[in-house]
């Protein structure tokens, strides 16, 4: 049972443009949501989190929305750059004494020059 | 500020051995987790320690086990191993202290090959 879900496997952007990245999940007891973004052969590197009781969270060019009622979250960035390329993975925390993460399958994005 | 250090970086070992891994989070940090990443499974929680103690465990078999020093440095350890335990190993830190941290900030892996 995939708690959190990324349906696009890829998403290929123009430099410059906005880069939009989706993420669901199922369960309602998750309280905090995390995006990463991850190299082949490494470990992914932390780009931005949300609490389930805000609904935008905003660093530099990475803007997080969070949807509770659609359980539904996305990862904005703008301006997108070649070296976004990666492959992103949102991931979900369970409330409680945890820092237990869920992944989602992770978003191959490519921006082209 | 260091980061998380794994090591080793890459191991070869043969069906039916044992390996150990290890994890030094960053400094301050007391709880330390660890995932498996393989291709077919994507990231996949195996346990996490916080203060020399298992908090949480995920959905694998006995064979994978893990400990924390009170240095909070970590290790996992597979028993007879399987060609299926191919994967790269992450492990998180987070502060963790009373109440869970907002953040989860890997290592570089341990990319593990079963033969």
């Amino acid at each position: 049972d995939q708690q959190v879900k990324q349906n696009s496997p890829s998403l290929s952007v123009q430099e410059g443009r906005i880069s939009i990245l989706n993420c669901d999940y199922t369960n309602s007891m998750f309280d905090y949501f995390l995006w990463y973004k991850k190299y082949p052969a490494e470990g992914p590197t932390f780009l931005i989190s949300i609490s389930s009781i805000k609904d935008k969270n905003e660093d530099g060019r990475f803007t997080v929305f969070l949807n509770k009622s659609a359980k539904h979250l996305s990862l904005h960035i703008v301006p997108s750059q070649p070296g976004d390329s990666a492959v992103y993975f949102c991931a979900a925390r369970y409330g409680g004494a945890t820092n237990k993460l869920i992944f989602g399958t992770g978003t191959l994005l490519a921006v082209q020059p | 500020k260091a980061g998380v250090t794994q090591t080793p970086r890459y191991l070869i070992k043969t069906r039916g051995q044992q390996v150990t891994l290890s994890c030094s989070p960053i400094s301050g940090h007391r709880s330390v987790s660890w995932y498996q990443q393989t291709p077919g499974q994507g990231l996949q929680f195996l346990f996490e320690y916080f203060s020399e103690t298992q908090r949480n465990k995920g959905n694998f078999p006995g064979r994978f086990s893990g400990r924390q020093f009170s240095n909070s440095r970590s290790e996992m350890n597979v028993s007879t191993l399987e060609l299926g335990d191919s994967a790269l190993y992450l492990c998180a830190s987070s502060k963790g202290r009373d109440r869970v941290s907002t953040e989860a900030f890997f290592g570089q892996g341990t990319r593990l090959t079963v033969v």
